[in-house]
């Protein structure tokens, strides 16, 4: 079974750019997760799927973050502009989704690790 | 609301030796539990997690971890570290009420394996 798939895995760009990351979740996988990583922390989920359907954004700085879930599969998160802080690692994960993701286990990528200039 | 907290930001131990990783949450009930491993480079994989019942919990690699409801605790332990158990650790906990399966995580225990 193919895990979570993420690109690019590496990215460098300059502050007040925009950059963007694709996840493909596990075929037939509900739920999908993106989570933020900064140097030292754990992951800080910025925004939750149910296919297609935001569950909870309550933590994604909308102001420059943005993402879609298209056809309940595949998914892009957006940063426009970026700032400095947003240097981390952007982890997706997904999970079966059966109880709408409550108590599942979520199935990481290897993340896209973004350094802001 | 829900915190999890990992009071040591780094371990070393010698390969062969015993390990525990402490966990401490907070949370109005019972909460789901899990422990993560993030090697280099890697996502993070699923070692072990609790969600009712025998407060002892085996994991794959060898791991276990052990929810104490009285400490607000689930402590990761392992009987003999490998070297290749180096890594970084995370505790989560997972509300078990209508939020989603959001985890919150700690923010880490970095395992350090001396040869």
């Amino acid at each position: 079974e193919a895990g979570v798939a993420q690109s690019p895995r590496y990215k460098i760009i300059e502050k007040r750019q925009s950059v963007a990351f694709w996840c493909n979740p596990i075929s037939g996988h509900a739920t999908l997760y993106w989570y933020q990583q900064i140097l030292g922390q754990g992951p800080k989920l910025l925004i939750q799927f149910q296919n297609n359907g935001v569950v909870d954004d309550s933590q994604l700085p909308k102001d420059r973050f943005s993402a879609e879930r298209l056809k309940g599969v595949d998914s892009t998160l957006k940063i426009q502009p970026a700032k400095l802080e947003d240097s981390a690692v952007y982890l997706c994960a997904s999970s079966p989704g059966t109880s709408g993701g409550v108590g599942d286990e979520q199935f990481f990528g290897p993340g896209t690790r973004l350094t802001v200039l | 609301a829900q915190s999890v907290t990992q009071p040591d930001i780094h371990i070393t131990v010698s390969e062969g030796a015993s390990l525990e990783l402490r966990c401490n949450y907070s949370y109005g009930a019972t909460p789901y539990l899990f422990w993560y491993v993030q090697s280099p480079g890697q996502g993070l994989q699923l070692l072990l997690k609790y969600f009712s019942g025998d407060t002892l919990v085996q994991g794959i690699k060898g791991f276990e971890a052990e929810f104490k409801r009285s400490q607000s605790s689930f402590n990761l332990r392992k009987p003999s570290v490998h070297w290749s158990d180096a890594a970084e650790y995370f505790c989560a906990v997972g509300a078990r009420d209508n939020q989603g399966g959001k985890l919150i995580f700690g923010q880490g225990t970095e395992l350090s394996v001396k040869p």
